[in-house]
């Protein structure tokens, strides 16, 4: 699916657990965008983020969830404490946009978490 | 505010017939780009069209054909002669060229197909 590739694809989390979902957009493309899916519903935007650099997290709870794009490695969306409400489908995506908007993003396979 | 609109929930057809797919979208931008995403039930999101404001032709794909209206600002989605092999959720989206340089995409509610064999 256009090369960006999320892990883990399942991840089962006990309330009160730490979630750690991983990004690796695709080759060429610095610019990572995460999505949540909640059941039944549609995709929300969370955050984007460059390399180092948060640019746009107004879609992020305020707390218990953060997001980080190192100059190496992949993205990572971590959730802390989870709660039921967790449970999504988390969606990373990447483009490559260099200063212009308009570039088609090209979304991952998912990451399902689900919370007990 | 940008804001897209799905209207159908939840749509079925029998196999070989066709179907269009709504889509109404609202900006305040003169440019904006339109998407449609289709989710099967496996669970990815698959990129099927993109198309920017200044570009009002229809586009034709195999059985798929996008009608882009600015006068409603609607991006309907037909699928000719449908497989069971189409049914999925499909998303239309939006996303504003406005004073951002980065490409948030805004993704209507989804509408899921389900074609009957």
């Amino acid at each position: 699916n256009a090369g960006v590739m999320q892990n883990p694809r399942h991840l089962v989390r006990r309330r009160g657990q730490e979630a750690r979902l991983r990004c690796s957009p695709m080759k060429g493309h610095s610019h990572v965008y995460w999505y949540r899916q909640l059941p039944e519903e549609g995709l929300k935007f969370m955050v984007y983020l460059q390399k180092e650099n948060i640019i746009d997290e107004s879609g992020m709870p305020k707390e218990r969830f953060s997001a980080e794009f190192p100059k190496e490695g992949p993205s990572i969306l971590r959730i802390q404490q989870v709660v039921r409400g967790d449970s999504a489908a988390y969606f990373c995506a990447s483009s490559p946009s260099q200063g212009i908007s308009g570039n088609t993003i090209y979304f991952g396979e998912g990451s399902w978490l689900t919370v007990v | 505010a940008q804001k897209v609109t799905q209207a159908q929930t939840e749509i079925s057809v029998v196999e070989k017939e066709d179907v269009t797919l709504d889509c109404v979208y609202e900006t305040r931008d003169t440019t904006y780009y339109l998407f449609w995403y289709k989710q099967p039930p496996s669970g990815e999101l698959v990129f099927l069209i993109r198309r920017n404001s200044f570009d009002e032709q229809n586009e034709i794909s195999g059985r798929y054909s996008w009608n882009f209206q600015k006068s409603t600002s609607s991006f309907n989605f037909t699928i000719t002669a449908s497989q069971v092999v189409d049914s999925a959720v499909y998303f239309c989206a939006l996303s504003e060229a406005g004073e951002t340089s980065y490409d948030k995409v805004i993704f209507g509610p989804g509408t899921s197909l389900s074609v009957i064999p």
